[in-house]
């Protein structure tokens, strides 16, 4: 079946542009899950969803990061204003459920350059 | 922020050889993940470790794990040049967040 996918694989914006990235999880997954990697971070986590909430934001760097997830599937990563400190591959992974016994399966991700 | 380190950063060997990595991580866990990723874009899941093991296998991979030294460790036998990759050890928290170590890039040659 399908994996994770998500678009735009690439996408070079202008510094104070908004962008927004999309992830589609595997059907039937409830959990789904941003991270970041950076060269100056490394692989961080950024937020999650158990079906359409995301109980817990702190992750995300700051209040120009937004994320929503629709009818428990599609999610948006939505970047306002972005600086050049967001260029990143920003990665999408969905599980079956919320668990620590339950693999993540990860999408290519998304190259977001600011220049 | 990442849990801990791995070391090497980065490690070259010949196809035919052993790779070892060893990742360090700071709190306790309930399992310790170790991931593949090619190129710099998604990452594979390759094993999963639960706290109360201390060795395990898949394929011609082992992995173990020594919670008093918060430590585990990837050994690939018999490497091929399709393993070239950088590799991460990855621990679970609270709502199944991946918290990822620094990552071992690995290179084979023929």
């Amino acid at each position: 079946g399908a994996g994770v996918s998500q678009s735009p694989s690439n996408k070079v914006t202008e510094k104070g542009k908004d962008v927004e990235l999309r992830c589609d999880p595997i059907s039937g997954h409830t959990a789904l899950y941003w991270y970041r990697q950076s060269l100056g971070q490394g692989l961080e986590f950024l937020i999650y969803f158990q079906g359409n909430s995301a109980p817990d934001k702190s992750g995300l760097p700051s209040d120009r990061f937004s994320a929503e997830r629709t009818g428990g599937s599609v999610s948006t990563l939505t970047i306002q204003r972005t600086q050049q400190e967001d260029s990143a591959v920003y990665l999408c992974a969905s599980s079956l459920a919320l668990g620590d016994l339950y693999e993540q399966y990860f999408g290519p991700g998304t190259r977001l350059t600011v220049t | 922020s990442q849990q801990g380190e791995e070391d090497p950063q980065a490690l070259s060997i010949q196809e035919g050889e052993n790779a070892t990595m060893n990742c360090s991580y700071k709190t306790s866990i309930n399992n310790l993940q170790w991931y593949r990723q090619n190129s710099g874009r998604g990452l594979v899941h390759l094993i999963l470790i639960r706290s109360n093991e201390r060795e395990k296998h898949s394929g011609r991979l082992r992995v173990t794990l020594d919670t008093s030294k918060k430590s585990s460790s990837l050994l690939i036998t018999a490497s091929r040049a399709a393993d070239t990759a950088s590799y991460f050890c990855a621990t679970v928290g609270t709502a199944s967040k991946l918290t990822f170590g620094t990552g071992t890039r690995l290179q084979v040659t023929l």
